[in-house]
């Protein structure tokens, strides 16, 4: 079955350093893999997703991930971080017909001054 | 073009009422998935409606139900409510039904059951 794994509840970084995200995937074939943030009071917001073809996704507000599937990981990555991007991340797959979509658990970034 | 709305924002209700929430997609879309988030569970897939119909369902009981008009806009029903039914209420609208298609969520709908 289809799962996705975020080790990291809470992540916290400076302003201005690099983030790197982790998730791992278990999916049966090729797979379909996005990454949302929440902002605190808001909704999902869709930064990028991997269907196929490069493993290095770019998505919206300088955001990256690199597919391995050697390692079974879409790990999400921001060479320079901001304030604004202090939120809760999230990665997921398609799921089977009782799930639309899987989510892991989230991250929670906070960044320091 | 307005991106998904969701109403109302925040509702206070007490154990076994009922309520209902309403979601308008994105113009076009024809899918409307509804979510639901909690700390201990965090993001569960409810159901997804497409064109007016059911098209799948996660694993909640029967008290959660929903529907679809024909002009896309989805309400979902929780019936004799439970303290543990407090949660954000999210929906979504896609393009299509299938799982890869990107999904617009709207700001949620905060639950709390007293």
């Amino acid at each position: 079955a289809q799962s996705v794994t975020q080790p990291d509840i809470h992540i916290t970084v400076s302003e201005g350093a690099s983030l790197e995200l982790r998730c791992n995937y278990s999916y049966g074939a090729t797979p379909y893999l996005f990454w949302y943030v929440q902002s605190p009071g808001q909704g999902l917001q869709l930064l990028l997703k991997y269907f196929s073809g490069d493993t290095l996704v770019q998505g919206i507000k300088g955001f990256e991930a690199e597919f391995k599937r050697s390692q079974s990981s879409f790990n999400l990555r921001k060479p320079s971080v901001h304030w604004s991007d202090a939120a809760e991340y999230f990665c997921a797959v398609p799921g089977n017909r009782d799930d639309k979509i899987i989510f892991g658990k989230g991250t929670r970034l906070h960044i320091l001054p | 073009k307005a991106g998904v709305t969701q109403t109302p924002r925040y509702l206070i209700k007490t154990r076994g009422q009922q309520v209902t929430l309403s979601c308008s997609p994105i113009s076009g879309h024809r899918s409307v998935s509804w979510y639901q988030q909690t700390p201990g569970q965090g993001l569960q897939f409810l159901f997804e409606y497409f064109s007016e119909t059911q098209r799948n369902k996660g694993n909640f009981p029967g008290r959660f139900s929903g529907r679809q008009f024909s002009n896309s806009r989805s309400e979902m029903n929780v019936s004799t409510l439970e303290l543990g039914d407090s949660a954000l209420y999210l929906c979504a609208s896609s393009l299509g039904s299938g799982g890869i298609d990107t999904q617009y969520f709207g700001p949620g709908t905060r639950l709390t059951v007293l």
